[in-house]
């Protein structure tokens, strides 16, 4: 099946530093990546639709400036959240499209967490 | 995308068929019915797709009304790992991509 492989699984760091998190498509590649939010004992909110060689495309209420995104190539896209506070903390989770007629397959998630 | 409704919750005895409802009454013609389900700090996993016909794989069946207004997702003999919260998303292939979540429902399956 399709695997999708998101690093790091966690990380710890302090306020004012930038993190960023990959994701990426093992054994397919990816015409679409998407990026979700998910906090304590919530559903998953979508942050942004990326594709490769393209602009994100962020949610309303997504800051781009604050959580950029880059998708070099069919098999890779990165977040990265810039000078990161206690607030951004969360599960980031990332996952990725083999086709429009296909499901998205998702990693296994980030848990970030701000001191 | 048309909006769906799960209980939010269920408990299941282990062994025994675990029958999860999904109401989507303003789906439209062309939207498929996905289920996914996320095990504690896991990521959502996939388990099946369906627009019209009921579908069956090797994790699960889903059930479609005729009128497409709801579905049922069928584990078929529940057992401890498929404790998770299960989501029932609605979308439409080429015209977005996006998936967007509900609450779900959350499937507790007991000894």
């Amino acid at each position: 099946g399709a695997v999708v492989s998101q690093h790091p699984s966690r990380v710890i760091c302090k306020s004012g530093t930038s993190v960023k998190i990959e994701c990426r498509s093992l054994d397919f590649q990816a015409t679409t990546m998407f990026w979700y939010r998910q906090f304590p004992k919530q559903s998953l909110m979508l942050m942004a639709t990326s594709n490769e060689g393209s602009k994100a495309t962020y949610e309303q209420g997504v800051e781009k400036d604050k959580f950029l995104i880059n998708h070099a190539s069919l098999t890779l896209s990165t977040l990265t959240v810039t000078s990161a506070h206690p607030e951004d903390s969360s599960f980031y989770i990332c996952s990725a499209l083999r086709g429009r007629d296909q499901p998205q397959h998702f990693g296994d998630g980030t848990r970030l967490s701000i001191l | 995308d048309a909006k769906t409704t799960q209980p939010t919750s269920m408990d299941c005895a282990e062994g025994r068929a675990a029958n999860l409802p999904c109401n989507h009454s303003t789906i439209s013609g062309n939207e498929y019915v996905y289920w996914y389900r996320q095990i504690h700090s896991q990521g959502p996993q996939y388990i099946i797709h369906g627009l019209k016909n009921n579908e069956t794989n090797e994790m699960a069946s889903l059930i479609i009304t005729e009128d497409r207004k709801s579905s049922t997702l069928i584990l078929p003999h529940a057992t401890l790992r498929d404790t998770a919260v299960y989501y029932c998303i609605v979308r439409v292939p080429y015209n977005t991509d996006k998936l967007i979540f509900g609450t779900g429902t959350r499937l507790q399956v007991f000894p």
